[in-house]
């Protein structure tokens, strides 16, 4: 089953409103979570990583007031995309890196599909 | 010139076919390969590691050569369910951080 669970898989929203992606380690702690965005027919893009119990680390160009990301216990990190706008729409997903014995592996939530009208 | 570069096809290949894809990465100093497979808006899946020894799953079979700083991945009898985009991803440093993804090849397997 999944180990790592993202909701919600689909949003529509207006421009201006919110929007939160949550993502959740289900059978393992997670320090380090990771935030990644992808256009059609593109790569994945690292935008941040994030860091239970202290600040993200934002990759260049990511703007850390527009994404704003929560890792408030070991299994759950949240992204909040502030006064979504369509250049916001995009495929937004979460990976969790597990330890011990499933070594080291990256996991990945199921992803968002995030459209701003 | 980017990170990780992929053909982004589409390849279109009937039933049964063998087909080839191919990664090059900038980095020489990049330590660990792999190939993803991702569905249309799903999440990318480790389909396998790469070793430079090569190695083999069922029909799938992923080689690198550090030399020229190239990746293959090969499918042989092709599937309808392979039809999927194939991302070439490397890890320069051992951190989960530093994963490069390609932009990924997309395949389709035609009836």
């Amino acid at each position: 089953g999944a180990v790592v669970s993202q909701h919600p898989s689909w949003v529509i929203c207006k421009s201006g409103t919110s929007v939160k992606i949550e993502c959740r380690s289900l059978d393992f702690q997670a320090t380090t979570m990771f935030w990644y965005r992808q256009f059609p027919k593109q790569s994945l893009m690292l935008m941040a990583t994030s860091n239970e119990g202290s600040k993200a680390t934002y990759e260049q160009g990511v703007e850390k007031d527009k994404f704003l990301i929560n890792h408030a216990s070991l299994t759950l990190s949240t992204l909040t995309v502030t006064s979504a706008h369509p250049e916001d729409s995009s495929f937004y997903i979460c990976s969790a890196r597990a330890g011990g014995m499933r070594g080291e592996k990256l996991f990945f939530g199921s992803g968002t599909q995030l459209s701003v009208l | 010139r980017k990170e990780v570069e992929q053909d982004p096809g589409p390849f279109n290949v009937p039933e049964g076919a063998t087909v080839a894809f191919n990664c090059t990465y900038s980095n020489s100093a990049s330590q660990s390969f792999f190939w993803y497979r991702q569905d249309c808006r799903k999440e990318p899946k480790l389909l396998m590691s790469v070793y430079s020894s090569g190695n083999e799953d069922g029909r799938f079979t992923a080689q690198l050569n550090r030399a020229s700083q190239y990746i293959s991945l090969l499918i042989r009898d092709s599937k309808l369910s392979d039809s999927a985009t194939y991302l070439c991803v490397v890890n320069p440093s051992g951190s989960a951080r530093q994963l490069t993804f390609g932009s990924g090849t997309q395949l389709t397997v035609l009836p």
